[in-house]
C-alpha cells in the first residue's frame, strides 16, 4: 500500500519569507501527485498537480512543486508568503494502477506571521 | 458553476444517536466520494460511487455506516448508532469520471458527545 509522509506538522514563517513544505511518498509504481490547501472551515482546494512531463509544476497563488522520482519527493515551495497563505496543506498521491483513489498525507499547518 | 454542496455544515449529537449527511455533487459529475477527516489528519476515503453504484467501499465500517446514491446524483451518508470516535469532518467530493480531478465540498463537522 502506498503512503504519503509530510515531515513537518507545523511550519511557522514570517511574511514575505520563502517556504518549503516537504512531502515524500512510497510507491513502486507510477503515480500522480497533488497538493491541496484547506482554509479554516472549508473544503480542500487543488493547488497544483503532477501527472507527467516537466517535473516543475506551477500552481495557483504563486506556489510550485518539484517532482523528484529518485527521492520520491514532491516538495511545495513559495518564494514569498503572505498572511493569507496561512492554512493547512495536504500532499496526496494517486497510484496509476488503483483508479482515482487519493491517499493523503497528514497535513502541514503553515502559519505566516507578520 | 456551483461547487459541491454539503449539509449540514455542523452537527452535534449524543452517542448512540443516528445522524445523516447529505451531498449534492457538481452537475454532470458521475463519480462521488465520501471521505472522513479526523482532527489533525488527512482525509481518508470511505466510499466511492460511479453513478449509483458503490465501486469502492472497503474502508466503510459497514456495521454502523451506510451510504446511498439512489439516482446517481445526490448522496447520503448515515451513521447509526454514532460513537464518540466518529467525531470528525465528513467531506464529499465529485469528479467528472473516475479519472477526473476531484472537487471537494466544505464538509460536515460532526461532534459526538
Amino acid at each position: 500500500a502506498q503512503s504519503v509522509t509530510q515531515l513537518d506538522s507545523q511550519v511557522p514563517v514570517f511574511e514575505e519569507a520563502p517556504v518549503e513544505l516537504r512531502c515524500n511518498y512510497s510507491s513502486s509504481v507510477s503515480v500522480y501527485l497533488f497538493w491541496y490547501v484547506q482554509y479554516p472551515n472549508q473544503g480542500l482546494q487543488l493547488l497544483l498537480k503532477y501527472l507527467s512531463g516537466s517535473t516543475l509544476v506551477k500552481g495557483i497563488n504563486g506556489f510550485e512543486a518539484e517532482f523528484n522520482k529518485s527521492q520520491t519527493s514532491f516538495h511545495l515551495r513559495k518564494p514569498s508568503v503572505h498572511i493569507s497563505d496561512t492554512a493547512e496543506y495536504f500532499c496526496a498521491v494517486i497510484n496509476n494502477n488503483a483508479g482515482n483513489m487519493l491517499t493523503f498525507g497528514g497535513g502541514t499547518r503553515l502559519m505566516v506571521k507578520p | 458553476e456551483a461547487g459541491v454542496v454539503q449539509s449540514p455544515r455542523y452537527k452535534i449529537i449524543e452517542k448512540k444517536q443516528p445522524v445523516a449527511f447529505w451531498c449534492n455533487p457538481i452537475s454532470g459529475h458521475n463519480t462521488l466520494y465520501w471521505y472522513r477527516q479526523n482532527l489533525g489528519q488527512g482525509p481518508e476515503l470511505l466510499i466511492r460511487y460511479e453513478n449509483e453504484e458503490a465501486v469502492d467501499d472497503s474502508q466503510l465500517p459497514k456495521d454502523r455506516f451506510s451510504a446511498e446514491r439512489l439516482k446517481g446524483v445526490d448522496s447520503t451518508l448515515k451513521i447509526q448508532p454514532a460513537e464518540l470516535g466518529d467525531s470528525a469532518v465528513y467531506l464529499c467530493a465529485s469528479s467528472r469520471d473516475y479519472k477526473g480531478e476531484q472537487f471537494f465540498g466544505p464538509g460536515t463537522r460532526l461532534t459526538v458527545l
